[in-house]
C-alpha cells in the first residue's frame, strides 16, 4: 500500500519567495496533519483536517502560513512570503478517524530559505 | 507545548541489550502512543496504548502505563543495529480545541554491533 507521498523531499529557496509543500495522503483516511520539525521547538501540529475541512489551525505561526485540502487525496501548505526562521522539515500525516487511531507520515519536505 | 517529556535524551547501548525509554505527561490523557524516526525518514507508528490499558506488547516491544504517575515506558529487548532511531512519545489529550496528538522531544537510541 503506497503511504503518505509528499513533496517536493527538499525544497532551498530564497527569503521572500513563495513556498508550496504539497501532501497525497493514504487512500480512505479521513484526518489530514500538517506538523513542522525543528531543533529548537521539535514537533509542532500547525493544522489538520477533517474530510477536507480544516478543524484546528491554531498552530499556524502567522498568516504567512496557509493550508487548502481541496479534495480528499491532496492538500497544499503555502508559505508566503518565506524567511529564513521557517527552515525546518515539514511533515504531513494521515489517519482513519482519530480517537485512538495511530498517524502515518509522510517522509516531510526538508525546507531551506536562504 | 511539549506535553511529553522523554528521559534519557540519548541512550548508546551493545546489540543484544535492552533499552529502556520512559515519557513523561502533565494532564489526563486518552491514549500515549509510540513513534520511530530513522534519520531522514518521517515517524512511524510503533504502539498505542490507551489510558484503561497498563500494558501492552508488540514482537520485541514493552510499553507500559501508569496513569497515576502520569508516565510511560518503552522497553525494546534484545536490541538490533536497526533499532537505532529517535524514539517519541505522543500524547492524545484533549485541550480547547479538541483532542489533539502532542510530541515529546524524543530519545535518540544508538545500538552498536
Amino acid at each position: 500500500d503506497a503511504g503518505v507521498i509528499q513533496s517536493p523531499r527538499h525544497e532551498v529557496t530564497e527569503m521572500g519567495q513563495e513556498v508550496t509543500l504539497r501532501c497525497k495522503p493514504i487512500s480512505g483516511h479521513d484526518y489530514l496533519f500538517w506538523y513542522r520539525q525543528t531543533m529548537m521547538r521539535g514537533l509542532e501540529l500547525l493544522i489538520y483536517f477533517n474530510n477536507n475541512v480544516p478543524i484546528d489551525d491554531s498552530g499556524m505561526p502567522e498568516d504567512r502560513f496557509s493550508a487548502k485540502m481541496p479534495n480528499a487525496s491532496f492538500s497544499t501548505l503555502k508559505i508566503q512570503p518565506s524567511e529564513p526562521r521557517d527552515s525546518a522539515v515539514y511533515f504531513c500525516a494521515s489517519s482513519f478517524g482519530y480517537n485512538n487511531q495511530p498517524q502515518h507520515f509522510g517522509d516531510g519536505t526538508r525546507l531551506s530559505i536562504l | 507545548s511539549q506535553q511529553g517529556e522523554e528521559d534519557p535524551q540519548a541512550l548508546s547501548i551493545q546489540e543484544g541489550e535492552n533499552a529502556t525509554m520512559n515519557c513523561s505527561y502533565k494532564t489526563s490523557i486518552n491514549n500515549l502512543q509510540w513513534y520511530r524516526q530513522n534519520s531522514g525518514r518521517g515517524l512511524v507508528h510503533l504502539i498505542l496504548i490507551r489510558s484503561n490499558e497498563r500494558e501492552k506488547h508488540s514482537g520485541r516491544l514493552r510499553v507500559t502505563l501508569d496513569t497515576s504517575k502520569k508516565s510511560s515506558s518503552l522497553l525494546i529487548t534484545a536490541s538490533r543495529a536497526a533499532d537505532t532511531a529517535s524514539y517519541f512519545c505522543a500524547t492524545d489529550a484533549w485541550e480547547t480545541s479538541g483532542s489533539r496528538l502532542t510530541f515529546g522531544e524524543g530519545t535518540q537510541l544508538t545500538v552498536n554491533p
